[in-house]
């Protein structure tokens, strides 16, 4: 199985701060990543496909990078509905695997 | 618009098998772009993916879960459905099911459904 390590797995911010979440494959898995959101009691929300393509609807402010083994889901201005937890996914191969989530809070 | 909603009872008993069918709307399961799979987030935890099955049939499992899954379709209704046997406390969780494009993540999710193991 691919390992998807998330970090941090939890932090505090503020509202209008830049927020950086990382996710690191344990092999290369070229662009096969995905980032979702889910809000408590919430079902998951896809924010960014293909490692960097902006799911339709998802605010700008979102965005996604990387290739490889390394990916960052960045909020360029946390905003307070963005108070969440994200999920990164690998889709390259079988079994998908998930990132164990990052908690954002205030 | 593609909706997909799951169905099945709340609780189930240790030991015994853990069945929810899944409904799918706007679209067909037996489309060959699509995966249509399951994936369960036990309380206050993280996601996982179950498995999912193709149009022919195929399915792909979590290989800590394979022994005791079956995915499978019913397409005169457009349903398929998630069968676990052998279930424990370890297995409550919130089950959702979800459409996968072919070489893409899901896009489409159910509303989830919590499902208890408990006697």
């Amino acid at each position: 199985d691919i390992q998807m390590t998330q970090s941090p797995s939890a932090m505090s911010a503020s509202v209008g701060d830049r927020v950086t979440i990382t996710c690191r494959a344990n092999q290369d898995i070229n662009n096969y990543l995905a980032w979702f959101q889910q809000k408590p009691g919430k079902v998951p929300e896809r924010l960014i496909y293909a490692s960097s393509s902006l799911q339709s609807g998802v605010p700008s402010r979102f965005s996604g990078s990387g290739s490889g083994t390394e990916f960052t889901l960045t909020i360029s201005s946390l905003q307070p509905e963005d108070f969440a937890t994200y999920y990164c996914l690998q889709h390259i191969s079988s079994p998908l695997t998930f990132g164990g989530g990052t908690k954002v809070e205030i | 618009q593609v909706q997909l909603q799951e169905s099945g009872p709340g609780l189930v008993k240790p030991s015994e098998t853990l069945s929810l069918t899944c409904t799918v709307s706007g679209a067909s399961i037996t489309s060959s772009y699509y995966y249509w799979g399951w994936i369960r987030q036990p309380p206050g935890k993280g996601l996982e993916w179950i498995g999912n099955m193709f149009y022919s049939g195929k399915t792909y499992y979590k290989p800590s879960l394979e022994s005791r899954v079956t995915i499978s379709a019913d397409t005169s209704k457009n349903q398929f459905s998630l069968k676990l046997n052998s279930v424990t406390a370890a297995d409550t969780a919130v089950y959702y099911c979800a459409r996968r494009p072919s070489g893409h993540s899901p896009d489409y999710w159910g509303q989830g459904i919590l499902v208890t193991v408990s006697s």
